[in-house]
């Protein structure tokens, strides 16, 4: 089993819709969390950190549910420009707080007009 | 001009020849990764360096190496390129966010191809 694991999609969503992805992660010990964005061929960009009490950035949402393992990214009214892979990232941190983070293959969002 | 930049953008190459990637940063973050990204298998983290004497291993190391020259530049060598090498090479630095964890911000990336 992966230890983050992301739907791959596509999820292929009409301009304004409200599109909501999900991802989880296997161990327990993870301590941070984010949600990356990629656009195709560039590199990966920080969206959002998940922080535990939920966090808003305009039309995006993410949350965090440490009993069940999950976090979601959930983005309203979406725009042409939202397309994208959309990255779940968790740092497991160990004795020496590595500052590593474990990647999710990515769900690919196509908003069509 | 970009935080972190990788040179070259776009390589290709011959198995069995050695190639460098090299990464330059100006955040002045002590923290420096690199990774590889494949189809459908998400970013790999190859090494990663904390400070110019600190360097370790990541879960897929075997056929690289790396080269901490100075807080600001990273650099990964493939020995002796093989053609399951060929990836999307991205070059990382990460600090302390405001929510008390390590963001990372990645440089653009270098595509390399092993013939």
């Amino acid at each position: 089993r992966k230890e983050v694991e992301q739907d791959p999609g596509p999820f292929n969503v009409p301009e304004g819709a409200t599109v909501a992805f999900n991802c989880t992660y296997s161990n327990s010990a993870s301590q941070s969390f984010f949600w990356y964005r990629q656009d195709c061929r560039k590199e990966p960009k920080l969206l959002m950190s998940v922080y535990s009490s939920g966090n808003e950035d305009g039309r995006f949402t993410a949350q965090l549910n440490r009993a069940s393992q999950y976090i979601s990214l959930l983005i309203r009214d979406s725009k042409l420009s939202d397309s994208a892979t959309y990255l779940c990232v968790v740092n497991r941190r160990g004795s020496s707080n590595t500052g590593k983070l474990i990647f999710g293959q990515g769900t690919t969002l196509q908003v069509k007009p | 001009d970009a935080d972190v930049t990788q040179t070259p953008r776009n390589r290709i190459t011959k198995t069995g020849k050695r190639i460098m990637l090299e990464c330059s940063q100006t955040k002045g973050h002590d923290r420096m990764y690199w990774y590889r990204q494949d189809p459908g298998l998400g970013l790999r983290l190859i090494y990663y360096s904390f400070d110019v004497k600190d360097i370790n291993k990541g879960e897929i190391s075997d056929g690289y190496s790396v080269s901490r020259q100075a807080q600001a530049k990273f650099s990964l060598s493939l020995e002796s390129a093989i053609p399951n090498q060929t990836a999307l090479y991205f070059c990382a630095t990460s600090d302390l966010g405001p929510g008390g964890s390590y963001e990372q911000y990645f440089g653009p990336g270098t595509r390399l191809t092993v013939t």
